[in-house]
């Protein structure tokens, strides 16, 4: 079946400095959109970034992540992580448009540190 | 347009006692999700409701886990006998049947959680 595969457990980064979270994934299906989820302390997860077309770089907030369905990857990166950005994220995988179930990863803590 | 809602946001329960947790979705939204968010195991998908009918229940416990959806304003999910191990932040979201505009996957919109600690 499908799976989701992140950068696990905790990343800690300082601040001024690129941040790279990892998203891997597994599926038999062509057509996929992929979401990136924060969630901050004591708040709901929420979108971040999305993208269903391959080797296009989508962007919002200062990340940015590119699908690549010939490395089925979708990875997140920062060029400098600020102090808010520490938060949990989530990986997501969503087969196809008709279908309204995802795939999370296990989820990355990023703490970032002055 | 208010985001879901979940209550309560914070539920103690003895241990052996039953816990019932409600959501309510964003109006409109045809599909509602349940998950169990622990530190060790991240989000665990455990049922999925599309226009109030069950449609997946593959990440529930069978024995003690329950949820229904008895009208497209709420959801409930019920847990019998809660035991310790139970304890964790259950989040419910909601989602279109798809996306809007050129993006035409659904997003899933996620409530605050109810924190469930079970003594």
């Amino acid at each position: 079946g499908d799976s989701v595969t992140q950068t696990e457990g905790l990343v800690t980064v300082t601040e001024g400095l690129p941040v790279k979270l990892n998203c891997t994934y597994q599926t038999t299906y062509l057509t996929i959109a992929f979401f990136w989820y924060v969630q901050y302390l004591n708040e709901a997860p929420q979108v971040l970034l999305k993208s269903s077309t391959d080797n296009k770089r989508t962007e919002h907030q200062g990340f940015h992540a590119t699908l690549h369905k010939s490395s089925s990857s979708f990875h997140l990166q920062k060029s400098s992580a600020q102090l808010s950005d520490s938060a949990l994220y989530y990986c997501a995988l969503s087969e196809s448009p008709g279908y309204q179930n995802f795939y999370f990863g296990k989820g990355t803590s990023l703490t970032v540190i002055p | 347009n208010a985001g879901v809602i979940q209550t309560p946001r914070h539920k103690v329960t003895g241990k052996g006692q039953e816990a019932t947790l409600w959501c309510e979705p964003i109006s409109g939204h045809s599909a509602v999700f349940w998950y169990r968010q622990t530190i060790v195991q991240g989000l665990e998908f455990l049922t999925y409701f599309r226009n109030q009918a069950p449609i997946d229940d593959s990440g529930m416990p069978k024995e003690r886990f329950s949820a229904q959806m008895p009208n497209q304003s709420h959801s409930t999910l019920k847990i019998q006998s809660t035991q310790p191990q139970d304890s964790a932040v259950y989040l419910c979201a909601s989602s279109l049947d798809k996306g809007l505009g050129a993006f035409n996957y659904a997003e899933q919109f996620f409530g605050p959680g109810t924190r469930l600690t079970v003594l």
